[in-house]
């Protein structure tokens, strides 16, 4: 069964941290490409970032609002992807989902809350 | 960045009935190398994620039913529920995956009347 499972969200106030975590199963992680797609409570779809699979380059993007704070890794041999978020702003808050694609969005995980707030 | 905007913003269908849901990007997210347009489709349900529909523009997902369909080319999208089912009350994005960011539509909720 596929799943990919995101941990590591809470309250943080503004200026904090937060590592967010994905764990994944039922798939060749290290052959896929991976995303975080965040939420607003009541709101859109935001996308956040890539990182493609290490065999095509490893490389990552970040979208403009979250260039620059936060960064997008990957542990293959723990099937993990990672999301280290610092600088965080009030209108980070947001459910974020790890997601498998890259292009298109193939799995979701549910999805972790982050709330920023003093 | 492109920019995609949804119409409606909601819709309320019959059961049984046609939905028609539009998309529009702010530029061309067709490649005439491949000739394939970089758009997907997804439902997503209260309190769930997302789910993938459609990609490429018009190719089905794996397991959705083909009431769901979906057309265009360039910048012009529509994604069609050909026979509402009271399972397909759902907020639907569009999301385009031409040039980075990725963007995606505000959505269209669909509501049945």
């Amino acid at each position: 069964e596929v799943q990919l499972v995101e941990s590591g969200g809470g309250l943080v106030k503004p200026g904090g941290s937060l590592r967010l975590s994905c764990v994944v199963s039922g798939f060749t992680f290290s052959n896929a490409w991976m995303s975080w797609v965040r939420q607003a409570p009541g709101r859109g779809l935001e996308w956040v970032g890539r990182i493609k699979a290490k065999t095509d380059g490893g490389t990552t993007d970040y979208a403009a609002p979250v260039k620059g704070r936060f960064t997008i890794s990957r542990d293959d041999s723990k099937n993990t992807l990672f999301l280290q978020m610092n600088s965080l702003r009030i209108e980070d808050t947001a459910i974020y989902y790890c997601t498998a694609g890259g292009t298109w969005e193939l799995l979701w995980g549910q999805g972790t809350l982050v709330a920023v707030s003093s | 960045d492109i920019v995609m905007t949804q119409s409606p913003d909601s819709l309320g269908v019959s059961l049984g009935a046609r939905a028609t849901i539009n998309c529009k990007s702010s530029q061309t997210i067709l490649d005439s190398s491949n000739n394939r347009n970089y758009l997907a489709w997804y439902q997503q349900k209260p309190g769930q994620p997302p789910r993938l529909l459609i990609y490429w523009a018009s190719t089905r997902q794996s397991g959705v039913p083909d009431r769901f369909s979906a057309s265009g080319s360039g910048t012009d999208f529509t994604l069609t529920i050909s026979s509402l089912q009271a399972e397909d009350v759902a907020v639907y994005y569009c999301q385009q995956y031409y040039s980075r960011p990725f963007t995606f539509g505000p959505g269209t909720k669909v509501d049945m009347k």
